[in-house]
């Protein structure tokens, strides 16, 4: 799977918007962009996932460049609650490899 | 659908000691996984398996052992704990990757303690 690379943190004023970008430069025709999040000590929460187009669901959107090197997860409206480590993954193998993530801070 | 189910969920064991973890999936899952993460860091891959009778290593794979006898369990075995093994330990199923509509879903956790 390939690597992918995130900021290490990130505030987002409530109400706004939060966009989390990934980079995943090396990424190969068959793999898939996910992304996860973590709240607390929970288990990993699913949100969305994309090859090549963009993708909204109920949670979020992501956003694919057309070249795939790089997507961006956005949270609409962004709440308390979306406050989170967010993981972003390049799964095409067998394995699935969590990198350190983007801690999101959601601030009132 | 209970989805993930571990068990147990709080465990505190002594340096020597011996424990399996249980994961139960009701989704018809073939892949399984089994994590640790540390306070304050991701989580690293510890075995997984792509179908019943099948395992393989992940990242950190020393001083453990799984088992997958059945499609819907899968089980990770401690059999000398260490206090290096204190961690919180969540195990994941899913689809094949090649189905593409295939994310993990996770349980909730174990936290292991060992003294």
């Amino acid at each position: 799977d390939a690597k992918t690379t995130q900021p290490t943190s990130m505030d987002c004023a409530e109400g706004r918007a939060a966009n989390l970008p990934c980079n995943h430069s090396t990424i190969s025709g068959n793999e898939y962009v996910y992304w996860y999040r973590q709240i607390h000590s929970q288990g990993p929460q699913y949100i969305i996932h994309g090859l090549k187009n963009n993708e909204t669901n109920e949670m979020a959107s992501l956003i694919i460049t057309e070249d795939r090197k790089s997507s961006t997860l956005i949270l609409p409206h962004a709440t308390l609650r979306d406050t989170a480590v967010y993981y972003c993954i390049a799964r095409g193998g067998n394995k699935l490899v969590f990198g350190a993530g983007t801690i999101l801070r959601v601030k009132s | 659908n209970a989805g993930v189910t571990q068990t147990p969920k709080f465990r505190v064991l002594k340096t020597g000691q011996s424990m399996t973890l249980l994961c139960a999936q009701d989704m018809n899952h073939e892949y399984m996984y089994w994590y640790r993460q540390d306070p304050g860091m991701g989580l690293r891959l510890i075995h997984y398996s792509v179908g019943e009778g099948t395992t393989a290593k992940g990242e950190v794979p020393d001083g453990y052992n799984v088992s997958r006898l059945k499609k819907q369990n899968f089980l990770l075995g401690l059999e000398s704990a260490a206090p290096s093994q204190t961690s919180v330990y969540f195990c994941a199923s899913s689809y094949p990757p090649r189905r593409g509509n295939s994310p993990l879903h996770f349980g909730n956790g174990t936290r292991l303690t060992v003294t």
